[in-house]
């Protein structure tokens, strides 16, 4: 079984500040991670995925994330804030490998951009 | 990228009667999709896996009978809610995966009603 914890409902950084946004896993075998962004009542989009490959894993807009095994970890980073990133993120987890199963998901952070 | 499609977007029903929603993957065949809800302002709960040409998984707690899943090809699912209650409205949405790669793509999502 697999669970995901995300610190923080919500997350308020300034325009062009760090973000950060927290996420551990639980998973009792090797995990599949993944961040997805939603906008207000539209579906998910993928910002990016680990899957055992490299542990530093680039996603779309700007966004990273570090899988760090001992740390049970996958935390969600972007440099540099821009408005356009106010949305909800959510991580997920599913086990590996073949992602044939669904996904179990974090409760999401509200990221709130401050101008 | 991979497409789906989810239709309607949103819908509005009486209590008692069903309602069919639809998922499609346009651009690639899916052989598994799965289906979501997702409470106000809170994170995504997978209700079932759904297998082109066998019977849907349901999750623990989800009435196979109000839900019933139908995967009759590799671009299609469909989600139908029956005898509808005030406490199935929710935000309902389809994820499909596009094999060999393990991430899932996942529909605009469908607002439903019941009234």
């Amino acid at each position: 079984a697999q669970s995901v914890t995300q610190l923080g409902s919500h997350v308020s950084v300034s325009e062009g500040a760090l973000v950060l946004l927290r996420c551990n896993y639980s998973s009792s075998v090797p995990p599949y991670l993944f961040w997805y962004v939603q906008y207000p009542n539209q579906g998910l989009q993928l910002l990016l995925k680990y899957t055992s490959a490299a542990t530093l894993v680039k996603g779309i807009n700007g966004f990273e994330a570090e899988f760090k095994k001992s740390e049970t970890s996958f935390h969600l980073t972007k440099p540099s804030a821009h408005m356009s990133d106010a949305a909800e993120y959510f991580c997920a987890v599913s086990p590996a490998p073949g992602g044939a199963d669904g996904l179990t998901f974090g409760k999401g952070t509200h990221l709130i951009i401050q101008p | 990228g991979a497409v789906v499609s989810q239709h309607p977007s949103w819908v509005i029903c009486k209590s008692g009667t069903s309602v069919k929603i639809e998922c499609r993957s346009l651009d690639f065949q899916a052989t598994t999709m799965f289906w979501y809800r997702q409470f106000p302002k809170q994170s995504l709960m997978l209700m079932a896996t759904s297998n082109e040409g066998s019977k849907a998984t349901y999750e623990q707690g989800v009435e196979k009978d109000k839900f019933l899943i139908n995967h009759a090809s590799l671009t299609l699912s469909t989600l139908t809610v029956t005898s509808a209650h005030p406490e199935d409205s929710s935000f309902y949405i389809c994820s499909a995966r596009d094999p060999p790669g393990v991430e899932q793509y996942f529909g605009p999502g469908t607002r439903l009603t019941v009234t």
